[in-house]
């Protein structure tokens, strides 16, 4: 079985300032990771993935993801912050045997100031 | 233009009153997915299908019904079994080809009991 927790429903930056989403997961077997955004009262846009090539990995707007086997992390950065990124950010896994179901973190709401 | 719609955007349920939500997707894709989303709760899973004519329970199943008669359509219908109904529900669509496809969501719609 996986899971997906993500450090911190709530993080406020500085415009300009360095962007670091926290996500780790638990999965038994090898993992497919994704970061997507969500904007107020709209869909999820997928920003990233990790499909088992290359371990960083680089998506829109800026924002890359490193896999870290040994510390089971997926962490989301942007080196500068603007204030478009303010939104809530959702890391999800899934894995061979999980009849395609993507599990899902609780959410980080991003706040962007000034 | 290639999409997913959802309708309608706003929708107001009486008290015992089954209602119904639209998702229609001309991507191609076969798979499809219903997420209901609460402040705080992250996504859960309701219905998803695979395949026409074929769909499984997700996580939170109870109180909600699909079909899924057409590839481009899968409707949920909240019923009145739902007792705590009010949320934003979210369709998705992805290949079927590999686990580790994108899923791709549709702008929502908000659901609140009169």
């Amino acid at each position: 079985a996986q899971s997906v927790t993500q450090l911190g429903s709530h993080v406020s930056v500085s415009e300009g300032a360095l962007v670091l989403l926290r996500c780790n997961y638990s999965s038994s077997v090898p993992p497919y990771l994704f970061w997507y955004v969500q904007y107020p009262n709209q869909g999820l846009q997928l920003l990233l993935k990790y499909t088992s090539a290359a371990t960083l990995v680089k998506g829109i707007n800026g924002f890359e993801a490193e896999f870290k086997k040994s510390e089971t992390s997926f962490h989301l950065t942007k080196p500068s912050a603007h204030m478009s990124d303010a939104a809530e950010y959702f890391c999800a896994v899934t894995a061979a045997g999980n009849n395609r179901k993507l599990i899902w973190g609780l959410g980080t709401s991003l706040a962007v100031n000034p | 233009d290639g999409g997913i719609t959802q309708s309608p955007k706003y929708l107001f349920r009486k008290e015992g009153q089954n209602v119904t939500l639209s998702c229609e997707q001309n991507l191609n894709h076969d798979a499809m997915y219903w997420y209901r989303q609460d402040p705080g709760q992250g996504l859960r899973l309701i219905y998803y299908s695979q395949i026409v004519n074929d769909f499984q329970k997700g996580d939170i199943a109870e109180g909600y019904s699909v079909s899924r008669e057409k590839k481009e359509s899968f409707p949920l219908t909240v019923t009145s079994a739902q007792k705590n109904p009010t949320a934003f529900y979210l369709c998705a669509t992805s290949t079927a080809e590999r686990i580790q496809e994108t899923q791709y969501f549709g702008p929502g719609t908000r659901l609140l009991v009169l």
